[in-house]
């Protein structure tokens, strides 16, 4: 079946540029994060949805960051006035949301963005 | 310090070697573990679970020490395809929520 997809693959923008990535869970997961990877750094969580209870923002790094997920599907993570810092991967993950053994969160293959 | 911290490697075994990867955690409430694979340029994947009990997957065994706050994972009879980075990743929040996760540890299995 179809796994977690992200668009665009790439994404190069000028500073201080607003963008918008995409990205659309695995069918019938109820839970979504997005997390960013810099260069040689490991994962850091951004924001997590789950069902429709509010989301946990607390990883966003800025205000210029802010993420929605409509009809809790498909999620759109923004970044206004973009900065060169703001460079990195932008990688999405599903998951279910279930009692009981850890629900494996799947990840998509992420966004890369580059700030010029 | 970050809140999971791994050596980075790279580590560089012949074929056929025995490796071990450490982790250690500082968040004494981190209630869930696991290990992730990580190939160049592509999306984490859920290696294994790791239980209080230790647990073995084929090759890689993974173990976990709460009262010290370490995880481990041993990789044996090391194959060329084993050559990826390894994130040690704790959940705080059972079996949902956001991961925490290490910086990773190069393996680079020569022939």
């Amino acid at each position: 079946g179809a796994g977690v997809s992200q668009s665009p693959s790439n994404k190069v923008t000028e500073k201080g540029k607003d963008v918008e990535l995409r990205c659309d869970p695995i069918s019938g997961h109820t839970a979504l994060y997005w997390y960013r990877q810099s260069l040689g750094q490991g994962l850091e969580f951004l924001i997590y949805f789950q069902g429709n209870s509010a989301p946990d923002k607390s990883g966003l790094p800025s205000d210029r960051f802010s993420a929605e997920r409509t009809g809790g599907s498909v999620s759109t993570l923004t970044i206004q006035r973009t900065q060169q810092e703001d460079s990195a991967v932008y990688l999405c993950a599903s998951s279910l949301v279930s009692s009981g053994d850890y629900n494996e969160q799947f990840f998509g293959p992420g966004t890369r963005l580059t700030v010029l | 310090r970050k809140e999971v911290e791994q050596d980075p490697g790279p580590f560089n075994v012949p074929e056929g070697a025995t490796v071990a990867f450490n982790c250690t955690y500082s968040n004494s409430a981190s209630q869930s573990f696991f290990w992730y694979r990580q190939d160049c340029r592509k999306e984490p994947k859920l290696l294994m679970s790791v239980y209080s009990s230790g647990n073995e997957d084929g090759r890689f065994t993974a173990q976990l020490n709460r009262a010290s706050q370490y995880i481990s994972l041993l990789i044996r009879d090391s194959k060329l395809s084993d050559s990826a980075t390894y994130l040690c990743v704790v959940n705080r929040s059972g079996n949902t929520g956001k991961l925490i996760f290490g910086q990773g540890t190069t393996l680079q299995v020569k022939p």
